[in-house]
């Protein structure tokens, strides 16, 4: 089974909205985030959390909320879709400890807002 | 500021061909951690490797090798005789003083390869 794994993988939607993807994590990481990836743009932050009381904005957080239910469960909201949200959406856990600073990422949300 | 370039935006060569994916780093931190990770087309983005500043050896892993040096704030990732499922968008990425609140990754455009049969 997938350490990190993203519902849905490909969603459709319309202008206005709302939009919760979901992310969840069995490699026992306290940190997670978000990204939003767009051709040529590469992959830009839109929060993080260090651990379930630790929200924090990223490069792009405007039109997004965030919400960390468990260590495990970080999701992601759209509260009104827009069209430039369309992208590629990745969620990540890493583990800092130990010297063992990596990222490990989810398989990603396709999100489409006709 | 921390910041991460990868010049080469796209990048083709024919089967078995080397190719050498670059990567420049920003940063003034001394501690910090650089990556590659690949994005087949499929989507997903994978774990490559991890290299911390204070070891500069290079590392090869079967037909991959990357080149870090600290002089030139580069961290180069080399692919020889490629092969078609090579083909791929690279990201190289840093991190520095992981520990610390705030912490993040930062990573470069990515790099587009495509591996011609």
């Amino acid at each position: 089974d997938a350490d990190v794994t993203q519902t849905p993988r490909n969603r459709i939607t319309k202008t206005g909205k709302r939009i919760m993807l979901e992310c969840s994590q069995t490699k026992g990481h306290d940190r997670m985030y978000w990204y939003r990836q767009d051709p040529g743009l590469g992959l830009r932050l839109i929060y993080y959390s260090f651990d379930v009381k630790d929200i924090n904005k990223g490069e792009i957080s405007d039109g997004y909320s965030v919400s960390r239910q468990a260590q495990a469960k970080f999701s992601l909201s759209l509260e009104s879709a827009i069209p430039n949200q369309t992208a590629l959406y990745f969620c990540a856990t890493r583990g800092a400890a130990g010297g063992t600073d990596t990222q490990y990422f989810g398989p990603g949300t396709r999100l489409t807002v006709l | 500021a921390q910041k991460v370039t990868q010049a080469q935006t796209e990048i083709s060569v024919v089967e078995k061909e080397d190719v050498t994916l670059d990567c420049v780093y920003e940063t003034r931190d001394t501690t910090y951690y650089l990556f590659w990770y690949k994005q087949p087309p499929s989507g997903e983005l994978v774990f490559l490797i991890r290299r911390n500043s204070f070891d500069e050896q290079n590392e090869i892993s079967g037909r991959y090798s990357w080149n870090f040096q600290k002089s030139t704030s580069s961290f180069n990732f080399t692919i020889t005789a490629s092969q078609v499922v090579d083909s791929a968008v690279y990201f190289c990425a840093l991190s520095v003083r992981p520990l610390e609140p705030g912490n993040q990754f930062y990573f470069g455009t990515g790099t587009s390869l495509t591996v011609i049969p």
